[in-house]
């Protein structure tokens, strides 16, 4: 079956400086990966959605020079939070979507970032 | 914008008590998904279901399309049930919609 798994799975991380996260597609080829993030009290809010060999559109609020993204093949995709405070802090999800005509994402359990 | 409205906010049950949640969409929706998300945080696919009904041991999740609505129905509750329950919605493209979910609490 399709599964998807990311790690770590928790993350501490000092105020200013930057954490990466990865998202690994298994049994199935992830041509795009949403990532998404559900900061404290609030629900889950998409912040850029990468399609291989297809630019990486981001929501409005996100940007690239904050989260990069790679989405180097067909089962792995990377974000990293740069210069990461307080506000930052929530549960980061990747959603991976297989082909172009299926409408499932398949999501990771998610990496809860703190930053102290 | 696109919304989801889940219902109750939160509920709390004594085990063996059934629940019935409930998620309404402001805009007509391609597939949707049900998810548990675990105290820790972490999240777990409890349903893909577009339309009709699906079962999985104790839960049942119903979507009727045309009304823009699912429900969860959860039996005999236990205590490892306790946490947030959040359906999320696509409109037939990539992004998901997500609700702001169910906190459940079954005590013993």
């Amino acid at each position: 079956g399709a599964l998807v798994y990311q790690y770590p799975r928790r993350t501490i991380c000092k105020s200013g400086t930057s954490m990466r996260m990865e998202c690994q597609a298994v049994g199935f080829q992830a041509t795009s990966v949403a990532w998404y993030r559900q900061s404290p009290q609030k629900t889950f809010e998409l912040i850029a959605l990468s399609t291989v060999n297809s630019a990486i559109k981001y929501e409005q609020n996100f940007t690239q020079e904050k989260f990069p993204i790679s989405h180097p093949n067909l089962s792995f995709s990377s974000m990293t939070v740069l210069n990461a405070y307080l506000e930052d802090r929530g549960l980061y999800l990747c959603g991976a979507r297989e082909g172009d005509n299926k409408n499932t994402l398949y999501f990771g359990a998610g990496t809860r970032l703190s930053v102290l | 914008g696109q919304q989801v409205q889940q219902s109750p906010a939160s509920l709390v049950l004594q085990e063996g008590e059934n629940a019935e949640l409930q998620c309404n969409f402001s805009t007509s929706l391609n597939s949707m998904q049900w998810f548990y998300q675990r105290p820790g945080g972490s999240l777990v696919s409890l349903f893909y279901n577009p339309s009709g009904t699906k079962h999985s041991g104790r839960l049942t999740s119903t979507t009727v399309i045309k009304e823009r609505r699912s429900s969860l129905h959860i039996s005999s509750s236990q205590t490892t049930d306790s946490g947030t329950y959040l359906c999320a919605f696509n409109t037939g493209n990539y992004k998901y919609v997500f609700g702001a979910g169910t906190r459940l609490k079954v005590i013993a």
